[in-house]
């Protein structure tokens, strides 16, 4: 199994430009979310989804979209990138059950908006 | 606002030295979990306790929950330079319209000297 797998590893964009960062996993896990982690912080909540047509808001989603068509797919989109933006950004999944709350993290995307 | 909060902020100790992160948190929990982060890395499962347990043992890893004063404490036994990271608790909703919403604190630096 690859795991949680992201792309890019690194992205510069401009401010207002859009782009998607991809995350896909291999374990058949129900549940999948978006974090960000700003210099020196802990995760924030973007979005998540507890399934395939499922998703919702997170403690920060201003900015950003998500869908689930798929199992194994959860791509962010990000609608018009501002500075604020600059951040690293993790996905995660994890079973449903009793190992719900065993969350497996990509290794990230370095986002840069200028 | 983090559910979890981490204290404290950075630690630097000897190799061979225990090792003891606190973590508060604010509203009643279901469970909390503790993750770790090697330097520009994706964040790594490592425990989690569950609201009716007060005490949880994995390998060098003991962790303690006290519900009454809504902390919970790490302590990483005669440590290693290599378990030099960032150390996060987590909590995740486990009903309602939030079930699956995580939140994570800012976690603690800790730097294990050879």
């Amino acid at each position: 199994n690859a795991g949680v797998t992201q792309t890019p590893k690194f992205q510069v964009l401009k401010t207002g430009q859009s782009m998607t960062l991809q995350c896909a996993q291999d374990m058949n896990h129900e549940y999948m979310s978006w974090y960000r982690q700003d210099p020196g912080m802990g995760l924030r909540l973007i979005h998540y989804s507890v399934g395939a047509g499922i998703t919702d808001q997170g403690e920060v989603p201003n900015g950003y979209n998500v869908s689930r068509s798929t199992t194994e797919d959860f791509p962010l989109r990000l609608l018009s990138a501002a500075p604020s933006q600059t951040s690293v950004y993790f996905c995660a999944s994890s079973i449903s059950g009793t190992r719900f709350y065993e969350q497996y993290f990509g290794p990230g995307t370095r986002l840069t908006v200028t | 606002s983090q559910q979890g909060e981490e204290d404290p902020q950075a630690l630097s100790i000897q190799e061979g030295e225990n090792a003891t992160m606190n973590c508060s948190y604010k509203t009643s929990i279901n469970n909390l979990q503790w993750y770790r982060q090697n330097s520009g890395r994706g964040l790594v499962h490592l425990i989690l306790i569950r609201s009716n347990e007060r005490e949880k043992h994995s390998g060098r890893l003991r962790v303690t929950l006290d519900t009454s004063k809504k902390s919970s404490s790490l302590l990483i036994t005669a440590s290693r330079a290599a378990d030099t990271a960032s150390y996060f608790c987590a909590t995740v909703e486990e009903h309602g319209t939030n079930a699956g919403k995580s939140t994570f604190g800012d976690g603690t630096t800790l730097t294990v000297k050879p």
